[in-house]
């Protein structure tokens, strides 16, 4: 079971907004920086979000990063066949000073 | 560019040992920390160690006592001393560096360059 709880499936249309939540505590998502990565079949994970809400150079403005309290979401908007991925947020945990990762969240266009 | 390349994966008996190493190029490795993911088929990502550019390491506790991380600068390498695997240990391991040079304490966890990934089989 990991420490960020997201949901384990999501799905959506083309063209359409999804927002994946990843549920934390107060030792990792509440006092500490949230990225997110998108996990494309058979590739290794790609950087979309880092420091809760900043784009890496060359992640178009469809993907989004918040985060409030013990909570952060990715949002993507204008849903491509191409954004079916598996999706994780990941953390540093302050308590036992390690890194964390959410379950993964399987985005279905 | 970055890159980061893993080799000494493959099949081990429970309980035996296997070293990981990830070779760097393309940056100032010394002024980085360094960390090793892993993810088993079908599962999501685990964070496994890290070590800063200090020397420091950190583990979780479902590998603490068992495994193993160090760095040779001169050699721009990384490495993962694994001992008494287990089952538990198959997955694909990742070498990752982060994306910024924060102190691996600062909570600025995140990784904008990862290694293609080694198998590690732990079976009879």
């Amino acid at each position: 079971q990991s420490v960020l709880t997201q949901p384990p499936s999501m799905s959506a249309a083309p063209g359409q907004k999804v927002t994946i939540s990843c549920s934390g505590g107060t030792s990792t998502v509440k006092n500490n920086y949230v990225s997110w990565y998108q996990q494309l079949p058979g590739t290794t994970p790609k950087l979309l979000i880092y420091d809760n809400n900043k784009r890496p150079s060359g992640i178009p403005d469809r993907f989004s990063g918040s985060k409030s309290g013990t909570s952060a979401t990715l949002g993507i908007t204008g849903l491509q066949p191409g954004d079916e991925a598996d999706y994780y947020c990941g953390t540093w945990d302050s308590s036992v000073n390690s890194g964390v990762f959410g379950g993964g969240t399987k985005l279905t266009v | 560019e970055v890159q980061l390349v893993e080799s000494g994966g493959g099949l081990v008996q429970p309980g035996g040992s296997l070293r990981l190493s990830c070779a760097a190029s393309g940056f100032t490795f010394r002024n980085y920390d360094m960390h090793w993911v892993r993810q088993a088929t079908g599962k999501g990502l685990e964070w496994v160690s890290a070590i800063d550019t200090g020397g420091d390491t950190y583990y979780p506790g479902s590998v603490k006592g068992r495994f193993t991380i160090s760095r040779d600068n001169a050699k721009n390498s990384l490495y993962l001393q694994m001992n008494s695997l287990r089952a538990g240990d198959t997955a694909v391991y990742y070498c990752a560096r982060p994306g910024s040079r924060f102190d691996i304490l600062s909570g600025h966890f995140y990784f904008d360059s990862w290694g293609q990934g080694i198998r590690v089989t732990v079976s009879s």
